[in-house]
């Protein structure tokens, strides 16, 4: 199966700043079949972005994805109070999907 | 908009059985896949497996196959997953998560996600 490992384990940034998060798979993800999603403590998680750069209904443009073949990005601009979550990648380029360990975006 | 409804928790004992549903409400539930992903106490999401039910399709991921079955009632839009001889290491949440058919394969990302239903497997 395909292992995917994010990085960092944590981001601490304030408010207004820019989180990149990055992604990285141990094969190829053909395609960009790449997805990314926010959890935050309690709540389900909720899809960000899907075909590596593709946002999901109703995603605010300060949400961006990219990447391809091994390496995908997510990046958060402008960083506002409740974007202070936890952040998965998932590939479903080849089953079983399989999902990153997480990225958890705190407040510094 | 899409809701998805899923039962309440449960406590299990070792090698019991588990029967979860999840109610699909504002979709055509023809035009719908349901996948199932469960995540361990402070751990990450793992993909069970997920079923169409217009066509009957339906994948499991080889870790659960032989343990977890998933079925699918059109008539009231609800899909249950069944999970047997239950172990500690199944305690997690179990989350039924949606995917619209168009241009997907019915188990790609996860568009629409259940609250989730806490399950316990303890003595």
């Amino acid at each position: 199966e395909i292992v995917l490992t994010q990085s960092p384990d944590t981001l601490s940034l304030s408010p207004g700043e820019t989180a990149t998060l990055f992604c990285r798979a141990s094969q190829s993800v053909n395609s960009n079949y790449l997805a990314w999603y926010q959890q935050k403590p309690g709540q389900a998680p909720r899809l960000l972005i899907y075909h590596s750069s593709t946002r999901a209904t109703g995603i605010p443009d300060n949400f961006s994805g990219s990447g391809s073949g091994t390496d995908f990005t997510l990046t958060i601009s402008r960083l506002q109070p409740e974007d202070f979550a936890v952040y998965f990648c998932q590939q479903y380029d080849r089953p079983p999907q399989t999902f990153g360990q997480g990225t958890r975006v705190e407040a510094k | 908009q899409v809701q998805l409804v899923q039962s309440g928790a449960e406590v299990k004992k070792p090698g019991s059985s588990l029967k979860i549903s999840c109610k699909a409400s504002g979709v055509s539930f023809n035009s719908y896949a349901i996948n199932w992903v469960r995540q361990a106490p402070g751990q990450g999401l793992e993909w069970m497996g997920g079923i169409i039910p217009i066509f009957g399709t339906i994948k499991y991921s080889e870790k659960l196959h032989g343990r977890v079955t998933f079925t699918a009632d059109g008539s009231s839009s609800t899909a249950h997953m069944e999970l047997t001889s239950l172990r500690s290491e199944d305690t997690a949440v179990y989350y039924c998560a949606g995917l619209g058919l168009y241009e997907t394969t019915g188990f790609d990302y996860f568009q629409h996600w259940g609250l989730g239903t806490h399950v316990t497997v303890s003595s």
